[in-house]
């Protein structure tokens, strides 16, 4: 699977949008981008996924680039709830065996 | 629905003993996974089953470390002895085979090694 590079720490304020970055310029065609989050002393939990559109739900909206080397999670309305470490990877969907979480990005989002 | 299910939340034992976690899949989930989390680090995955089969253990340190999965459900993941450097958060997580779109997470047990 490829690798994925992130930011360590981001800082953003409360309500305002929160925009995350993430490099994967090795990823092969079929793998996708998962982003999930990390609330200190519970599992990583799942936010959203993508192949090439960009995708919104609930939580969260994902815009990868055209040449999907790159990405951006963007949290429309931050809530200090989210404060969390944030973790991009590629994967092929069902191979979650050779996932590498990287350390992640930290954000903290500040009242 | 219930979610990923791991006991006991928090463990603490002198080294060079035994230690057992335990995890409860989601229904019908068939790949079930352990990982092993560092301080400040993100999961490392330690095995992988495919219902009671596992598919990848290459990571498993396997003069300490095993793990089972009777009847493609339940799982329990054991350390013997364990060591100092075992301390660490150790996550459950499962997900359907085939279409599957993510990985559910436990909330990990916390293992202090003293």
């Amino acid at each position: 699977d490829a690798k994925t590079t992130q930011p360590p720490s981001m800082d953003c304020a409360e309500g305002r949008a929160a925009n995350l970055p993430c490099n994967h310029s090795t990823i092969s065609g079929n793998e996708y981008v998962y982003w999930y989050r990390q609330i200190h002393s519970q599992g990583p939990q799942y936010i959203i996924h993508g192949l090439k559109n960009n995708e919104t739900n609930e939580m969260a909206s994902l815009i990868i680039t055209e040449d999907r080397k790159s990405s951006t999670l963007i949290l429309p309305h931050a809530t200090l709830r989210e404060t969390a470490v944030y973790y991009c990877i590629a994967t092929q969907k069902t191979s979650y065996d050779k996932v590498i979480f990287g350390p992640g990005t930290s954000l903290s989002v500040i009242p | 629905e219930a979610g990923v299910v791991q006991s006991p939340r928090y463990k603490i034992i002198e080294k060079k003993q035994p230690v057992a976690f335990w995890c409860n899949p989601i229904s019908g989930h068939n790949t079930l996974y352990w990982y092993l989390q560092n301080l400040g680090q993100g999961p490392e995955l330690l095995i992988r089953y495919e219902n009671e089969e596992a598919v990848d253990d290459s990571q498993l340190p396997k003069d300490r470390f095993s793990a089972e999965r009777l009847k493609g459900v339940d799982s329990t993941l054991k350390i013997q002895p364990a060591e100092l450097g075992d301390s660490a958060v150790y996550l459950c997580a499962s997900s359907l085979q085939g279409e599957s779109t993510e990985a559910f997470f436990g909330q990990g047990t916390r293992l202090t090694v003293v």
